[in-house]
């Protein structure tokens, strides 16, 4: 099974700053990973597919990169509705689906 | 508009049998996955499993395999998640979401539906 490994679990930031989100995969997954975000009380939210394509109607603060076995999420200049847990998700041996671990984004 | 929504929150007792239900609306429910997904209190996402309406193709993680019963009426375009005997240890929230296309892309949310397990 593929395993994935997401860090920091959690991070404090000021609003404006950049925050970044790593995501490693066990073996190679292509660019087969989603990231999702969640606010408290809520269902998942998709916010990027294919490891840097941003859904629609995403504000473009939002990214995604790399492939293979290392991924980076990353919210340029962090808003206060930001704050939320980020999860990526592997779906490199559909339907079989893994999610990382979470980080939650809180404001400094 | 594509939506999920599903049934309302449950309390239950150990060893009861519990079926949670998720209809689709807005798309051709035959033609993607539904998949299930758990979040315990305070805990992270886990996949527990999809189900490929339109052939009734049904694939489970490992960890929640034996565990539930994924199963769907495409006749209704519903998606079910059952227990024959529940433990304290499902307490949880379960989402489904859609897959897309055959990437499984879940794009599309349930609302969640909160099974609590207690004597």
């Amino acid at each position: 099974d593929i395993q994935m490994t997401q860090s920091p679990s959690s991070l404090s930031a000021s609003v404006g700053d950049r925050v970044t989100i790593t995501c490693q995969a066990s073996q190679d997954i292509g660019n087969y990973l989603t990231w999702f975000q969640q606010k408290p009380g809520k269902a998942p939210k998709l916010l990027i597919y294919d490891a840097s394509n941003l859904e629609t109607g995403v504000p473009s603060r939002f990214s995604g990169s790399g492939s293979g076995t290392d991924f980076t999420f990353t919210i340029n200049s962090l808003q206060p509705e930001d704050i939320a847990t980020y999860y990526c998700q592997q779906y490199d041996n559909v339907p079989t689906l893994t999610f990382g671990g979470g980080t939650k984004v809180e404001i400094k | 508009e594509v939506q999920l929504v599903q049934s309302g929150a449950e309390v239950k007792k150990p060893g009861e049998s519990l079926k949670i239900s998720c209809k689709g609306s807005g798309y051709i429910f035959t033609s993607f996955w539904i998949g299930w997904v758990r979040q315990m209190p305070g805990k992270g996402l886990e996949w527990m499993g999809s189900i490929y309406p339109g052939d009734s193709d049904t694939r489970y993680s490992p960890a929640f395999r034996g565990q539930v019963t994924i199963s769907a009426d495409k006749s209704i375009s519903t998606a079910y998640l059952q227990w024959s005997s529940l433990k304290a240890s499902d307490t949880a929230m379960y989402y489904c979401a859609r897959g897309y296309s055959n990437t499984c892309i879940l794009d599309y949310w349930g609302q969640g539906t909160l099974v609590t397990v207690s004597s």
